[in-house]
């Protein structure tokens, strides 16, 4: 059964630290893993990942894939209180379909 | 921008209703997609489509069903509500090429009562 699992499921940190979020997989067929950040409603794409050991990365945020020990990190670095969401980790396998995990949700306080 | 509507932010229904949530993309995507979201469960892929008219189970399609009439239109159908069913609903689309760039509404949360 294909399974993605993230870790930690919450985290609180204060404003200015840097926070590493995991996700890991076991999944046939595997084509890309995304992440994605959800603040109210609707998920928005953070990044999506292909190939191992290239490091993607957008503003304070980066991330990076290692298809040998199946797993990604996100990293964000100097959090802001935007930071606060729930952020998502999806694997998408062959044919049209994502595969997410539960998310971790991160509170960054003042 | 993508954008992806979907028609009501909240909805309380009765069980036994039949009930239609619906979600219009503007950006010809090919792919849609209907997850459902609960705490600790994360998103759950009830059923998706590839093209009109067609629809694939995903992995949670018991008491659920889909139109796709027209591409821009995809529609979840909950043909007889039950307590749980309540849930937040999301609508996603991508294009056929950069599938898993999927783009997402902001969410139906359905209370059935």
């Amino acid at each position: 059964e294909d399974k993605v699992v993230q870790s930690p499921l919450s985290l609180v940190v204060h404003e200015g630290d840097t926070v590493t979020l995991n996700c890991s997989y076991e999944v046939t067929n595997f084509r890309s893993l995304l992440w994605y950040k959800q603040e109210k409603k609707a998920p928005t794409f953070l990044f999506m990942l292909t190939s191992s050991g290239i490091e993607k990365k957008s503003g304070r945020l980066s991330s990076i894939l290692d298809k040998k020990e199946l797993f990604s990190i996100l990293n964000i670095t100097a959090t802001q209180t935007g930071d606060s969401a729930i952020y998502l980790c999806a694997v998408e396998l062959s044919g049209y379909a994502l595969n997410f995990g539960k998310g971790t949700s991160l509170l960054v306080t003042p | 921008d993508v954008k992806v509507t979907q028609s009501s932010r909240y909805l309380v229904k009765r069980t036994g209703e039949k009930v239609f949530l619906e979600c219009v993309q503007d950006m010809d995507h090919e792919n849609m997609f209907w997850y459902r979201q609960d705490p600790g469960l994360g998103l759950r892929l009830i059923y998706f489509s590839y093209d009109v008219k067609m629809k694939e189970k995903g992995d949670i399609p018991e008491g659920y069903s889909v139109s796709r009439e027209k591409k821009e239109r995809f529609s979840l159908i909950l043909e007889s509500a039950s307590t749980n069913q309540t849930s937040m609903y999301l609508c996603a689309s991508s294009h056929s090429v950069r599938v898993a760039e999927a783009f997402f509404g902001q969410g139906t949360r359905l209370t059935v009562v």
